[in-house]
């Protein structure tokens, strides 16, 4: 049972650049997450989806898309990087109603 | 979002001494979740909290929810090694869509 898994570990790009963090859960969760992790931050919700076909804001989406492929899989995309966007990005899922969740190993990007 | 407060931001303890990080918030919560977080890895939760005054505990880790549930601590008894990580402690909305962190409490265990 591989949980969440997300792609790429590492990435480095640079200032202007375009990329899609890619992340897929095998638990049939309804809910799935996008969050970014800075150092003194905590872990801040970008977007978030709580059921197949919908997405929604959440605490710093500005600079961020994403997109619900399908139950399973939840993207996000970073149409053109800025160095502000350095972080570790942390997929999540859960079920809904006030249960754990569970994260994926993390993407430690990298914009210079 | 619900915001949610965590104090202390690091802390540093002799292996064997306790370790407490607390969590605040100035509206009342209808839960609260913490999670550990090992150096280079990712959230693993913990536990939930749910009802006023209620204590958990699990092994050497005890968690509370205060009376008012505008307030939560972790307290560890005698810190081992295995212990280093960030805590979080975690709010679910009603709607149980969105999870917002506190801002976390860095444990440092020195052997």
């Amino acid at each position: 049972n591989a949980g969440v898994t997300q792609t790429p570990k590492f990435q480095v790009l640079k200032t202007g650049q375009s990329m899609t963090l890619q992340c897929a859960q095998d638990m049939n969760h309804n809910s799935m997450y996008w969050y970014r992790q800075d150092p003194g931050m905590g872990l801040r919700l970008i977007y978030y989806s709580a059921s197949e076909g919908t997405t929604d804001k959440g605490e710093v989406p500005n600079g961020y898309n994403v997109s619900r492929l399908n139950k399973r899989e939840f993207s996000l995309r970073l149409e053109s990087a800025a160095p502000s966007q350095t972080s570790v990005y942390f997929c999540a899922s859960s079920e809904v109603g006030r249960v754990k969740a569970f994260f994926g190993q993390g993407t430690r990007l990298t914009v210079v | 979002g619900q915001q949610v407060m965590q104090i202390p931001q690091y802390q540093h303890v002799q292996e064997g001494e306790d370790f407490t990080t607390y969590c605040n918030s100035s509206t009342t919560l209808s839960n609260i979740q913490w999670y550990k977080q090992r150096p280079g890895g990712h959230p693993v939760f913990l536990i939930q909290l749910v009802k006023s005054g209620e204590v958990k505990k699990q092994k050497r880790l005890t968690f509370q929810f205060g009376e008012a549930k505008k307030n939560s601590s972790l307290h560890i008894t005698a810190t081992q090694t295995t212990d280093v990580g960030t805590y979080f402690c975690a709010v679910v909305t009603n709607t149980g869509n969105q999870f917002y962190f506190g801002t976390g409490t860095s444990l440092t265990v020195i052997p």
